[in-house]
């Protein structure tokens, strides 16, 4: 199976401040056509999972442009320029390329 | 707009069987995979497979083969999950999530395994 490690996986950080999330995966997530199925969720307390970004960089309808995702192969990140409060939960990646489909541990972003 | 919407929790017995339906509506029910994802108290999400609504293939996750049985009915456009056998440590929320780039999400449904 295919191993995503996040890290960190808790991040207190500042409102207002920028934060940045780390995915790596154990193999690489470009399948034979190119195409890279990285995600990133995020959960809300008590909510479920919710998507942001898709195939490593495009961002849903409704995400705030201060959420953005790059990476390539094996390396990922999702980066909030400006955090704000609406933003505290827990932020998953996801890997869609290989089965069986798998999940980073999740990263707790908490505000300081 | 698409949308999920599951059926209520559920409270079972260790060794019963729960089955969680998925009812799909705002696009072509066939047209996308349904994924299983469930996530115990506290924990994180874990894939547990997925089914094809156009032809009813399945892929199961390793951990769930043998107690897992995804099917679908295309007359409601919804899909049923069920997990026979069960332990303590199937207590959690269970999710369906649309397509291999798993958007939307169900609301999810809590199913609670306790003596």
């Amino acid at each position: 199976d295919v191993v995503m490690t996040q890290s960190p996986l808790s991040l207190p950080v500042t409102l207002g401040q920028p934060a940045s999330i780390s995915c790596r995966s154990s193999q690489s997530l470009v399948n034979s056509v190119g195409d890279t199925y990285l995600h990133w969720f995020q959960q809300r307390p008590g909510q479920s999972p919710r998507r942001l970004i898709y195939k490593v960089s495009n961002r849903d309808s409704g995400v705030p442009d201060r959420f953005s995702g790059s990476g390539s192969g094996t390396d990922f990140t999702l980066k909030i320029s400006r955090v704000e409060a609406e933003d505290v939960g827990v932020y998953y990646c996801m890997q869609g390329t290989h089965w069986p489909r798998t999940f980073g541990q999740g990263t707790k972003v908490e505000i300081k | 707009q698409v949308q999920l919407v599951q059926s209520g929790a559920e409270v079972r017995k260790p060794g019963a069987s729960v089955k969680v339906s998925c009812k799909a509506s705002g696009y072509t029910f066939t047209n996308f995979y349904m994924h299983w994802v469930r996530q115990a108290p506290g924990q994180g999400l874990e894939w547990m497979g997925m089914i094809n609504p156009s032809a009813a293939g399945t892929t199961y996750a390793q951990n769930f083969q043998g107690r897992v049985t995804m099917t679908r009915d295309t007359s409601t456009s919804t899909v049923y999950m069920e997990l026979s056998s069960l332990r303590s440590d199937d207590t959690a929320v269970y999710y369906c999530a649309r397509g291999e780039l798993a958007h939307p999400w169900g609301q999810g449904t809590l199913v609670t395994v306790s003596s």
